[in-house]
């Protein structure tokens, strides 16, 4: 079974820009987390997203946002990119909503590099 | 959410026992302890998960005494890939939101 894909696995963009992310979780799963991880602050987590409807959110502003289609992938998007958002974006999947016996299986992630 | 509290970091060297302790002082009744493995420019990768007493998979042990307000994660015999940073995270059921701390940070010697 294929695992979590992340795709691009890097990017660069400039302060200003946006930028448009994609996670597709291992088949049959349906939930799908999405995490920034930077030296400084560690693994935070941004939102979760269920059938399709955000169940959870993170302290992040709004210019962080996500979405899921019917297939279960999912997007995140970031506008107005910062000097800051540089990081590690992941993406976990899961098969029922929350890791409760639920092994929440991540990506590679997704380097973004704002300069 | 309960904040856990882990060494930064530990020495080990190959063919040891290492043994990672996990403070949770504020674990609530319906919440799970859960270890991660993370090696550099990767996701984590999930070890193990436990409520009470003892759960053992093939690659690690997790001890939880029955005040559950620490955890202990056991790695036999340790080799060179083992050299990772561990995760310890106390999550509640029904959420996919994982509180990630800062992590031991294993180095396992020749």
């Amino acid at each position: 079974k294929a695992g979590v894909t992340q795709t691009p696995r890097y990017l660069i963009k400039t302060r200003g820009q946006q930028v448009t992310l994609s996670c597709s979780p291992i088949s049959g799963h349906r939930s799908v987390s999405w995490y920034q991880q930077t030296p400084g602050q560690g693994l935070q987590f941004l939102f979760e997203y269920f059938s399709e409807t955000q169940r959870n959110k993170g302290n992040f502003p709004g210019r962080f946002s996500g979405r899921q289609f019917s297939n279960s992938r999912s997007e995140m998007n970031v506008s107005t990119l910062e000097l800051g958002d540089s990081a590690l974006y992941l993406c976990a999947s899961s098969l029922r909503q929350g890791p409760v016996g639920e092994t929440q299986y991540f990506g590679p992630g997704t380097r973004l590099l704002v300069l | 959410l309960a904040k856990t509290t882990q060494p930064i970091s530990m020495d080990s060297y190959e063919g040891q026992e290492v043994n990672i302790t996990c403070s949770h002082n504020n674990i609530a009744t319906n919440d799970y302890i859960t270890w991660y493995q993370q090696f550099p420019s990767q996701g984590p990768r999930f070890i193990i998960q436990g409520y009470k007493t003892k759960v053992t998979n093939e690659v690690a042990s997790l001890f939880i005494p029955a005040d559950r307000k620490s955890s202990t994660l056991s790695l036999p015999r340790v080799s060179l890939s083992d050299t990772a940073v561990y995760y310890c995270l106390v999550a509640k059921g029904n959420t996919g939101k994982l509180i990630f701390g800062q992590g031991t940070t294993l180095q396992v010697k020749p």
